[in-house]
């Protein structure tokens, strides 16, 4: 079935330094990859939606400038969380439209200190 | 705008069967999703329903009524590998042209033993 790969699955970045997240689907084209951001015993939230090849869409209050997302080819999309903050401190997973659904990559547990 | 509601938590006895209850209002319906999701990992797929009834999938089972905005998710046979949270997800048309799923709160399911 369709495999989204996530990197890295955990990370701890200290305060005011940027972190990339990266999103591959593996045998199957990508063309649109959703972003979201889960904090504990909370629903996933959508924070942008990115299609290969041009800009991503960002949810209402996402702030795009601090949330890069690039989607330069249809197997990767990256995510970078630049000048990081604590309350950045989340769950950050990846989907895309591909197998049964949407397949989700393996999520990254980002902390910031 | 969408709304979608599933219980907080629920809990079960090994063997036995349990439903999990989503109400949605959506702007536009093209399709429910039931996912399920262990701590600290990402959702994984149990079901798809876009026309009304009962979708039976070995020990999980999804219903859907589109006229009543309400799906369930009924599992049985309980094992306690079940005990994880049960997301349910509808895609909406009417949000965005990717048609962007949005996620209920999740619904934790405790299975005792």
């Amino acid at each position: 079935g369709a495999v989204v790969s996530q990197h890295p699955s955990r990370v701890i970045c200290k305060s005011g330094t940027s972190v990339k997240i990266e999103c591959r689907s593996l045998d199957f084209q990508a063309t649109t990859m959703f972003w979201y951001r889960q904090f504990p015993k909370q629903s996933l939230m959508l924070m942008a939606t990115s299609n290969e090849g041009s800009k991503a869409t960002y949810e209402q209050g996402v702030e795009k400038d601090k949330f890069l997302i690039n989607h330069a080819s249809l197997t990767l999309s990256t995510l970078t969380v630049t000048s990081a903050h604590p309350e950045d401190s989340s769950f950050y997973i990846c989907s895309a439209t591909g197998g049964s659904g949407y397949t989700f990559g393996s999520g990254t547990r980002l902390t910031v200190v | 705008g969408q709304n979608i509601d599933q219980p907080t938590e629920m809990t079960a006895t090994e063997g036995a069967i349990v439903q999990i209850n989503c109400t949605y209002q959506t702007s536009g319906f093209n399709g429910l999703f039931w996912y399920q999701q262990h701590a600290g990992e990402a959702p994984t797929f149990l079901s798809y329903n876009v026309l009304d009834g009962l979708e039976e999938k070995g020990r999980f089972s999804s219903f859907l009524s589109r006229s009543k905005g309400y799906s369930y998710l009924l599992l049985k046979e309980l094992q306690m590998k079940d005990s994880a949270s049960y997301l349910c997800a509808v895609r909406d048309p009417q949000r965005g042209g990717s048609y962007i799923p949005t996620f209920g709160r999740g619904t934790s399911l405790i299975v005792h033993p």
